[in-house]
């Protein structure tokens, strides 16, 4: 049973095409989140989301933007690809959890998708 | 700006103990979490810190000193398979997460 499975793995395209990512959980979970990874290895957050508010990081360029049809999908669309668009991109989900009296969400990561822009 | 710093890269011998450290400055704290990540995978969670003091897992504790910025995790009776990135990342005061760049741990025989 996938948790959290994104397709595709691996996606090859051009430069200035447009291209999507698919990102499902069967966890139940609220919140969403698209984040992206680059060859220095740092996780940046891009998106998170939830049926009620989605909080963008005011770096991302608007050339992505993320699409929810419902709580256990949350797809990221990326127009006019550029090289600089290459990278891991992981998608994940939370529930908000509690320890020692102490709220904490633990994310569960999706396999990634490794885009390469030509 | 908010600022997570870890090793880039560590290496132990199997069977060995290995400490890997991780300093922060956020705009407020709201815990903080270490993942490890094998090449190629996605991150996996491994535990959480929002008190000061060591929470013990199996064979991997954590300890945080929010006074210090610090926290480290420890790895005993390293294996093969520990080798991995190990992500520290902090949730600050909007409850975002902000992530270290990870240490790389290399297990030698």
């Amino acid at each position: 049973d996938t948790a959290v499975s994104q397709t595709p793995k691996y996606l090859v395209t051009q430069m200035g095409n447009d291209k999507s990512i698919k990102c499902e959980q069967n966890l139940g979970h609220d919140t969403m989140y698209w984040y992206k990874q680059d060859s220095k290895k740092f996780l940046k957050i891009m998106f998170s989301y939830n049926n009620k508010e989605l909080i963008i990081n005011e770096t991302v360029p608007n050339r992505f933007s993320p699409k929810s049809p419902d709580k256990a999908h949350l797809n990221l669309h990326i127009n006019s690809l550029e090289l600089g668009d290459s990278a891991v991109y992981f998608c994940a989900s939370s529930q908000e959890g509690y320890s020692g009296g102490f709220s904490y969400n633990e994310q569960f990561f999706g396999p990634g998708t490794r885009l390469t822009v030509l | 700006g908010q600022n997570i710093d870890q090793p880039t890269e560590m290496t132990a011998t199997e069977g060995a103990i290995v400490q890997i450290n991780c300093t922060y400055q956020t705009s407020g704290f709201n815990g903080l979490f270490w993942y490890q990540q094998h090449a190629g995978e996605a991150p996996t969670f491994l535990s959480y810190n929002v008190l000061d003091g060591l929470e013990e897992k199996g064979r991997f504790s954590s300890f945080l000193s929010r006074s210090k910025g610090y926290s480290y995790l420890l790895l005993k009776e390293l294996q093969m398979k520990d080798s991995a990135s190990y992500l520290c990342a902090v949730r600050d005061s909007n409850y975002q997460l902000i992530w270290g760049a990870g240490t790389k741990l290399i297990i030698k025989p």
